[in-house]
């Protein structure tokens, strides 16, 4: 299995602050690769996908960004509605999610 | 508008079985693939089983630390897919959330609310 590893495990940060959060696979992914937001008590809900494409309906102040085995995504300027959980997965192959990162406002 | 309804959760002792079912619409379910991904409490994501469409055979996958107790299948007719666990263990609490990939991803673009598992004496 390919191994994620996402960094930080949490994350505080004041509101229109910017934000990332990175992903590093075990092995090389090739741009497979995706990005959730998870807020409490609800489902995950994709963001990005293919690295840096941006799902229908997500704000573009989040970007993602990497290749080989360094990912990273980013928010820019932090809203309240942004508190949340983020978690990376890769699909090169058999699906493996990072371990997430909470972001909290500071 | 793309929906995807989980049911059959519950509690479960050790040692029992358990179906979850998965009903959607908005999108023809025909094209699609269908994944279970489960999320242990105050947990992470672990993607569990896939079941491909038609046009692939209807090919399973399943997780190696839940090979051998599940089981994903799929009815086209009624646009829905299943998840047959057998042999739970504590460790299988769960939300179990039903989810769509495509045949040229294998990222989750959309989401069920989950449905809960929860295996216990």
């Amino acid at each position: 299995d390919i191994q994620m590893t996402q960094s930080p495990a949490s994350l505080s940060a004041s509101l229109g602050e910017t934000v990332t959060i990175e992903c590093r696979a075990s092995e090389d992914i090739y741009n497979g690769l995706a990005w959730y937001q998870q807020k409490p008590g609800k489902s995950p809900q994709l963001l990005i996908y293919n690295a840096n494409s941006l799902h229908t309906g997500v704000p573009s102040r989040f970007s993602g960004s990497g290749s080989g085995t360094q990912y990273s995504l980013k928010i820019n300027s932090l809203q309240s509605e942004d508190v949340a959980s983020y978690f990376c997965q890769q699909y090169y192959d058999y699906p493996t999610f990072g371990g997430g990162t909470k972001l909290e406002l500071k | 508008e793309v929906q995807i309804l989980e049911t059959g959760g519950g509690l479960v002792k050790p040692g029992g079985s358990l179906r979850l079912s998965c009903a959607t619409s908005g999108f023809n379910f025909n094209d699609y693939f269908m994944n279970w991904v489960r999320q242990a409490p105050g947990k992470g994501l672990e993607w569990v089983a896939q079941i491909r469409n038609k046009n692939y055979n209807y090919a399973t996958y399943y997780a190696e630390s839940l090979e051998g107790r599940v089981t994903i299948s799929r009815d086209d007719s009624k646009s829905s897919v299943y998840l047959q666990v057998s042999s739970l263990r504590a460790e299988d609490t769960a939300i179990y959330y039903c989810t769509r990939s495509g045949s040229s991803y294998i990222y989750f673009d959309y989401w069920g609310q989950g449905v809960m598992v929860t295996v216990s004496s």
